[in-house]
């Protein structure tokens, strides 16, 4: 299986900041590599897929990068709304894995 | 605007069968342009893939639940089904069904506790 690793696991930042948070997969995986948002209690939102295309009436603050085995998702400037858990994901074979998740929480 | 609706029990006896249903709307599991997941998290915690099924009835699964899972899917009534044998409370988790279209999974249900309990 392929292992996904996110740091940090947690950070705390201001509204307005600039918020980068790193996936590392554990062998190459090209470009298959997907982002999501998930607030307590519902389903995860797909933010950014294929490491760096934006989904569709996601806000444009959110962008990814990326390839091989290091990405990077970008919070240009923090938003109250966007204070939640962001998961990697693997898309490159199966089984499809997730990163443990970073936890973006109010400073 | 596909919807994917969860249907099943909340509550399974330890050593049965889990069973749950996803009913799709505003889409088709006869596409060949999606493959139909399904997705776990136990409290707490991350999240586990379980497996998927494509519209030729294809399916992969994860190797970590060994040959404890089966993912059918029925066209007629455009929904897809999961099933987890031998359940323990390991099992416990929310359940969620998924639609990935090999750009990430971009719909989802909204999750079904399940919990596993003698």
């Amino acid at each position: 299986d392929i292992q996904m690793t996110q740091s940090p696991s947690s950070l705390s930042a201001s509204i307005g900041d600039r918020v980068t948070i790193t996936c590392r997969a554990s062998q190459y995986i090209d470009t298959y590599l997907n982002w999501y948002q998930q607030e307590p209690g519902k389903a995860p939102k797909v933010l950014i897929y294929a490491a760096s295309s934006l989904q569709s009436g996601v806000p444009s603050r959110f962008s990814g990068s990326g390839s091989g085995t290091e990405f990077t998702l970008t919070i240009s400037s923090l938003q109250a709304e966007d204070f939640a858990t962001y998961y990697c994901q693997q898309s490159y074979t199966t089984p499809l894995t997730f990163g443990p998740g970073t936890k973006v929480e109010i400073k | 605007q596909v919807q994917l609706q969860q249907s099943g029990p909340g509550l399974v006896k330890t050593s049965q069968t889990l069973s749950l249903t996803c009913s799709v709307s505003g889409g088709s599991t006869s596409s060949a342009a999606y493959y139909w997941n399904w997705i776990r998290q136990h409290p707490g915690k991350g999240l586990e893939w379980l497996g998927r099924i494509y519209f030729s009835g294809a399916t992969n699964y994860n190797p970590s639940l060994k040959s404890r899972v089966a993912i059918s899917l029925d066209t007629s009534k455009n929904q897809f089904s999961l099933k987890l044998t031998s359940v323990t409370a390991a099992d416990t988790a929310v359940y969620f069904c998924a639609r990935d279209r090999a750009g990430g999974l971009d719909a989802w249900g909204q999750g079904t506790l399940v919990t596993v309990s003698s």
